[in-house]
């Protein structure tokens, strides 16, 4: 079945130290793909999204994230994380073009160590 | 701010009551959706409407009713809930314009929804 991965569900990182978020898809064509973040008792905030060209996608935050077609991967990273940082990621995709459909990964929450 | 209100943001109702959830967008937008996010699930797509008009129905139990009367405006209407029910509805819009490279979908924060 087609869907969205976010392999890790929990990750703790410490303050200052780089963090990297995995998210994988199986649609077989490129799909338009989105992270999210979700702070507790809030809504879903876009911080980048990626529909063609260049593979590195710069958001805000201080967030990057890489498309790797070979891989089918697009991974969330960030150099140095600060404790607001902590919330819950979520990779979607927009499976074809023309979808309206955001397909959503499980999660990954991220805690923070001071 | 992210141009998606939600009222009310916390809701608790028992089974046999009817209440409505509101979602106003002020972006100028053309779609909107419901997405329901429970614990440990991932987040669901319930409802799109276009320009007003019903787009996709996912598979949605009937105690759910959406009413979207305008672009700006979507309601979900809830009568005879069960106590699984109980997650986070999010409200989200966009503007469609037939190439998903500009359909960004923005949420609002929410209505935390308890069924007892």
């Amino acid at each position: 079945a087609q869907s969205v991965t976010q392999p890790d569900i929990h990750i703790t990182v410490s303050e200052g130290a780089s963090l990297e978020l995995r998210c994988n898809y199986s649609y077989g064509a490129t799909p338009y793909l989105f992270w999210y973040v979700q702070s507790p008792g809030q809504g879903l905030q876009l911080l980048l999204k990626y529909f063609s060209g260049d593979t590195l996608v710069q958001g805000i935050k201080g967030f990057e994230a890489e498309f790797k077609r070979s891989q089918s991967s697009f991974n969330l990273r960030k150099p140095s994380v600060h404790w607001s940082d902590a919330a819950e990621y979520f990779c979607a995709v927009v499976p074809y073009q023309g979808a309206q459909k955001l397909v959503f990964g499980q999660g990954t929450r991220l805690t923070i160590n001071p | 701010e992210t141009g998606v209100t939600q009222t009310p943001r916390h809701l608790v109702m028992g089974m046999t009551n009817k209440k409505s959830l509101k979602c106003e967008q002020h972006l100028g937008h053309n779609a909107m959706y419901w997405y329901k996010q429970s614990a440990k699930k991932p987040l669901e797509l319930m409802f799109v409407y276009n320009f007003k008009e019903q787009t996709e129905n996912n598979s949605v139990p009937s105690r759910f009713s959406p009413e979207c009367p305008n672009s700006s405006h979507l309601f979900l209407h809830l009568h005879t809930l069960q106590p699984e029910d109980s997650a986070l509805y999010l409200c989200a819009s966009s503007m469609p314009t037939g190439h998903s490279s500009t359909d960004t979908q923005y949420f609002g924060p929410g209505t935390r929804l308890t069924v007892l």
